[in-house]
């Protein structure tokens, strides 16, 4: 079975910082999605990652993955309120299709 | 605009009763994808299908089923709920072969076993 972690499970942050959000899994899989979760409501789709090196930007948010390391990252630029949400990180299996989801990084940014 | 309903929004039911909640997508997507949500497990696929009469059981299946008579809709079932089911539920849809692609998901169903 697929596992897949993502760090830090909370972060909090204020307005104008920069951090980074971590995503591992544990098996080999080239397809790599981001969605984000506001409090109540369901997923939205942010970035699809198809292949090794792939970087994918949306104003101060940037993805990346690192198929060989089994990682990838989402970038926060001078973070902003509105940007408040759970981020998941989900990997797709090689082998059957389905998705694997992370247990999400609740990010709180403070004015 | 093609989209993904789910209903009912809200249910509260009692152990041992079988409920159904329904999902319904326009976009005419092969893929339909049950989840459910809980606090410290992020999403756990539940089941899913690649098309009409295609059911297959993801990782925590027991207790549940789903059937594909149609493209548009893909029902779950509790056959005899447990309070160990009470969670909300989202359903998703993707295009593409054999589960590939992004899936979007409906507004989720809250559902509460007593």
């Amino acid at each position: 079975e697929l596992k897949v972690e993502q760090n830090p499970l909370f972060l909090s942050m204020q307005e104008g910082k920069n951090y980074t959000i971590y995503c591992n899994y544990s098996t080999t899989s080239d397809r790599l999605y981001w969605y984000r979760q506001d409090p109540g409501k369901s997923l939205e789709s942010l970035f699809v990652l198809l292949s090794n090196g792939a970087v994918k930007q949306e104003g101060r948010l940037m993805a990346s993955l690192d198929t060989k390391a089994r990682l990838s990252t989402l970038h926060i630029t001078a973070a902003v309120h509105d940007l408040s949400a759970t981020y998941f990180c989900a990997v797709a299996s090689n082998t059957g299709n389905q998705f694997y989801f992370g247990t999400g990084t609740s990010l709180t940014v403070i004015p | 605009d093609a989209e993904i309903t789910q209903s009912p929004r809200h249910k509260i039911t009692e152990t041992g009763r079988q409920v159904t909640l329904a999902c319904h997508q326009t976009w005419n997507h092969n893929n339909m994808f049950w989840y459910r949500q809980d606090l410290g497990h992020g999403l756990r696929l539940i089941h899913y299908s690649y098309g009409v009469q295609d059911t297959n059981k993801g990782e925590v299946s027991d207790g549940y089923s789903v059937s594909r008579s149609n493209t548009e809709d893909l029902p779950l079932t509790l056959e005899s709920a447990a309070s160990s089911q009470t969670s909300v539920y989202f359903c998703a849809s993707s295009e593409g072969s054999g589960g590939q692609g992004t899936q979007y998901f409906g507004p989720g169903t809250r559902l509460t076993v007593l």
